[in-house]
């Protein structure tokens, strides 16, 4: 059972928006502390893609973005594209366990 | 360009001990952290600990607490991971990660499998 729980798999169409939650609690992402994306092709090292919630790395389009409410944040993807199929993980620091921790993991198919 | 070159593949007796090598090159290695994440077969990332390779502080996941041990060579650029007492559910891809501020990992090592198996 990951600290930061993510939902197993979402899915949508070419052109649609996604948006992928991960929901954490006052140790970690209500604590305030950053939440962080990354993206994981089969048989592949992640890719950073979000970092600071919403601050993208030099070379990720501006299709991906990130926002944090409460104890949770959110990744969206806006005209989905077929090269976005992947695994999807958050990342946040976490003060109880004094480290880093991981979401599950979503898993986007796109139709 | 950044680069980090990971040691190869390792296998393991169940409570044997391995060590894994993550060399980095194209930056100043004192200057950033490195992460350590595991991924067991069809699992996600687990995060499993950090070294500030400039001063050889770490920080461990309690999970792994008593069994991991980071540390760095800055003589060669090379961070290592010693995992003790394996089982097989430590069969996994092990990951190292270039870390700015020791949260977010930047560049990613190309994945080291440990396979622990009697």
């Amino acid at each position: 059972q990951s600290v930061l729980t993510q939902p197993p798999s979402v899915s949508g169409a070419p052109g649609q928006t996604i948006t992928i939650f991960c929901t954490g609690s006052s140790s970690n992402i209500g604590a305030g502390y950053d939440v962080h994306w990354y993206k994981q092709l089969p048989r592949t090292a992640p890719k950073l893609l979000l970092y600071g919630t919403n601050k993208r790395p030099s070379g990720v389009p501006d299709r991906f973005s990130g926002t944090k409410s409460g104890t949770s944040a959110s990744l969206a993807i806006t005209g989905l594209q077929a090269e976005d199929e992947a695994d999807y993980y958050c990342q946040a620091y976490d003060s109880s366990l004094s480290g880093s921790v991981f979401g599950g993991g979503t898993k986007l198919t796109v139709l | 360009q950044v680069q980090l070159a990971q040691s190869g593949t390792e296998v393991r007796k169940p409570g044997a001990s391995v060590k894994i090598s993550c060399q980095a090159s194209g930056y100043t290695f004192t200057t950033y952290y490195m992460q350590w994440v595991r991924q067991a077969p069809g699992h996600g990332l687990e995060w499993m600990g950090m070294i500030n390779p400039q001063i050889g502080s770490t920080a461990y996941s309690q999970a792994f607490r008593g069994r991991v041990t980071l540390t760095s060579d800055t003589s060669t650029s090379t961070v290592y991971l010693q995992l003790s007492s394996l089982r097989s559910e430590d069969t996994a891809v092990y990951y190292c990660g270039r870390s700015p501020y020791g949260d977010y990992v930047l560049d990613w090592g190309q994945g080291t499998l440990v396979s622990v198996s009697s």
